[in-house]
């Protein structure tokens, strides 16, 4: 089944530098790529997502990158502030179909100092 | 407010008990799932429900179960409970069979095995 390795497990950067989150999955039938974050005590909510027939998705400060050769794609944060504190998962899925599930990474809890 | 119903918000029981957890889905979504959410395990997916049918099954103990009534909302018993159960339990909701989109979140259900 798929697996999904993300790192760093925790990342703390100053108020308006960038923040990478990276992750590898295993499945190369994986085709859609979501990030999630979850604030403390919160639920996660979806903060940007790539199928697979995209290389690059950007969305204001946020944007996702995906190499499907390599089997890696990364959330790059700019401009980071101290909101943009959580939690971030990445997750991997072969999205359609009947066995349309999400393989969550373990987790980055980015901390933005002010 | 995600439309994603859980409760009961907190429980806490003893361990050999057994418990219910239950989820009202986003109103007019087919899809329900449950993942399990432990200090140090992330997001693990336990099981997925489409139009009272399982459709998928993740990293679910025998001891677990789950089922998606006709009303669409859906319940995880566990059983046989231990201290490592413990964890917050998040239901999650999708209009679809297959992930073509976001997971709405319930708000979780945190379980607290003594």
């Amino acid at each position: 089944g798929e697996n999904v390795e993300q790192h760093p497990s925790t990342l703390s950067v100053q108020e308006g530098d960038s923040a990478v989150i990276k992750c590898t999955y295993s499945d190369s039938a994986s085709n859609y790529f979501p990030w999630y974050k979850q604030e403390l005590g919160k639920r996660p909510q979806l903060i940007i997502d790539i199928r697979s027939n995209v290389g690059e998705k950007k969305d204001q400060r946020i944007a996702v990158t995906l190499n499907k050769t390599a089997k890696h794609f990364s959330l790059h944060i700019t401009e980071t502030q101290p909101e943009d504190s959580a939690v971030y998962f990445c997750a991997a899925s072969t999205a359609g179909g009947s066995q349309g599930n999400l393989i969550f990474g373990k987790g980055t809890k980015l901390s933005v100092k002010p | 407010d995600s439309g994603v119903t859980q409760t009961p918000k907190h429980l806490i029981t003893a361990t050999g008990q057994r418990v219910t957890l239950r989820c009202s889905p986003r109103s007019g979504d087919l899809s329900v799932y449950w993942y399990q959410q432990s200090l140090d395990q992330g997001l693990q997916f336990l099981i997925q429900y489409y139009n009272g049918e399982e459709r998928a099954k993740g990293n679910i103990l025998e001891r677990f179960s789950a089922q998606q009534f006709p009303d669409l909302h859906s319940e995880l018993n566990l059983s046989s409970l231990e201290l490592g159960d413990s964890a917050l339990y998040f239901c999650a909701s999708s209009p679809r069979e297959g992930l073509l989109g976001e997971l709405f979140f319930g708000e979780g259900s945190r379980l607290t095995v003594l």
